[in-house]
């Protein structure tokens, strides 16, 4: 079945520095893929949603200048923190489409826990 | 845009007792997705249901999409301490036909006391 791989599964960094994390579809080509976050005891709350190409669209509230998104191939898109600040801190999960459409299903990744000292 | 509703928030249980979480949506679904989930680590698929009056089940977990496509039932039958976690419920949204956006319900966190 459809596979998606994210790396870093856990990663720590310091106050300032910048943090990527990538997606990977392994065995489909990923029109579309979405980031989440999840907050402490709370719900995955969609961030952005990128197509292969073309500048993501960003969800009310997110600062694209903070998570930059980038979609450059059809397996591949990377979410990178810029300057990251203890307030990061959090759990990232991408997703991926196939070309079908949500008739496709959708495959996540396993996630990055993210810590910023 | 479409919004998820689960219920309950959460929900203790002793093992052995059967259980039912609920998913509302607020529009027509094209697609309704249960996963489980243990806080901070990835989602595992159970279920995709499409087409109303669907059922679907898997060893002991049960899923039902309403005939009217907007409401799901995830059941377990004879819990399990293993079936501890968080149940969420994801479906397309209907911002285009191809479903723009994918959204998540706040999650039914389950416990089973031993």
């Amino acid at each position: 079945g459809a596979v998606v791989s994210q790396h870093p599964s856990r990663v720590i960094c310091k106050s300032g520095t910048s943090v990527k994390i990538e997606c990977r579809s392994l065995d489909f080509q990923a029109t579309t893929m979405f980031w989440y976050r999840q907050f402490p005891k709370k719900s995955l709350m969609l961030m952005a949603t990128s197509n292969e190409g073309s500048k993501a669209t960003y969800e009310q509230g997110v600062e694209k200048d903070k998570f930059l998104i980038n979609h450059a191939s059809l397996t591949l898109s990377t979410l990178t923190v810029t300057s990251a600040h203890p307030e990061d801190s959090s759990f990232y999960i991408c997703s991926a489409r196939g070309y079908m459409g949500f008739r496709d299903g959708y495959t996540f990744g396993s996630g990055t826990r993210l810590t910023v000292v | 845009s479409q919004e998820l509703e689960q219920s309950p928030q959460s929900l203790i249980v002793q093992e052995g007792k059967n259980l039912t979480i609920n998913c509302t949506s607020s529009k027509t679904l094209y697609g309704l997705y249960w996963y489980k989930q243990k806080y901070g680590e990835g989602l595992i698929f159970l279920m995709m249901l499409q087409k109303g009056g669907e059922e679907k089940s898997h060893e002991k977990i049960t899923a039902k999409l309403d005939e009217k496509k907007q409401q799901s039932s995830l059941h377990i039958t004879a819990s399990q301490p293993s079936h501890a976690g968080i149940y969420l419920c994801g479906a397309p949204s209907v911002r285009d036909n191809y479903g723009q956006n994918f959204v998540f319900g706040p999650g039914t966190r389950l416990s089973v006391l031993p």
